[in-house]
């Protein structure tokens, strides 16, 4: 199975803040990579997929990058409503997997 | 608008069944892949099942094969997860989720509510 391994874990920032999460692949996964926002009681929300394009309605302060092994969401300045728990998840090839999730949290 | 609506969920004692339902509305259902993706209470997210359009194709994480059945009916808008022989670690909400593809690459583009499932005695 492909492990995605995020870091860090937690991170504690402040609105107007710059942020980046990193998500590692153990294995090449090409672009087939997908970041997802959830907050509490909620249903993750989509945010960008295939590593770098933005899904429609997300804002643009969100953008992906990254190819390979070596993916990052970064979040250029944070807003009240950005704090939340981020995912990425792979679609190479199944099972598909989740990273452990990055819980954003105000400073 | 697309929703997926999951229910189904409930208290089960260990080696029970339970049978979760996803009603779908808002798109043509028999175009897409769907799938099950379940949550440990305050834990993280975990890919179950997903099944293509068609039925033809299912894939299962080793965690639920030879347990969960993942099935769907065009004709109803339903997804469905058969789950047997419950163990304690299945408790999870269970979310549903449409897939979406192009180029080959996937992901989850609308996600259900959520149904909770607690397996205990």
């Amino acid at each position: 199975d492909i492990q995605m391994t995020q870091s860090p874990s937690s991170l504690s920032a402040s609105v107007g803040d710059r942020v980046t999460i990193t998500c590692r692949a153990s294995q090449s996964i090409s672009s087939y990579l997908n970041w997802y926002q959830q907050k509490p009681g909620k249903a993750p929300k989509l945010l960008i997929y295939a590593a770098s394009s933005l899904q429609s309605g997300v804002p643009s302060r969100f953008s992906g990058s990254g190819s390979g092994t070596d993916f990052t969401l970064t979040i250029s300045s944070l807003q009240p409503e950005d704090f939340a728990t981020y995912y990425c998840q792979q679609s190479y090839i199944t099972p598909w997997t989740f990273g452990q999730g990055t819980k954003l949290e105000i400073k | 608008q697309v929703q997926l609506v999951e229910s189904g969920g409930g208290l089960v004692k260990p080696g029970g069944s339970l049978r979760l339902s996803c009603a779908a509305s808002g798109f043509t259902f028999s175009d897409y892949y769907m799938s099950w993706i379940r949550q440990a209470p305050g834990k993280g997210l975990e890919w179950v099942s997903y099944i293509s359009s068609s039925g033809s194709t299912i894939y299962y994480a080793d965690s639920v094969k030879g347990r969960f059945t993942i099935s769907r009916d065009n004709a109803k808008n339903s997804l469905y997860l058969q789950m047997n022989s419950l163990r304690a670690e299945d408790t999870a909400v269970y979310y549903c989720a449409r897939i979406y593809c192009t180029n080959g690459v996937c992901w989850f583009d609308y996600w259900g509510q959520g149904t909770l499932v607690t397996v205990s005695s």
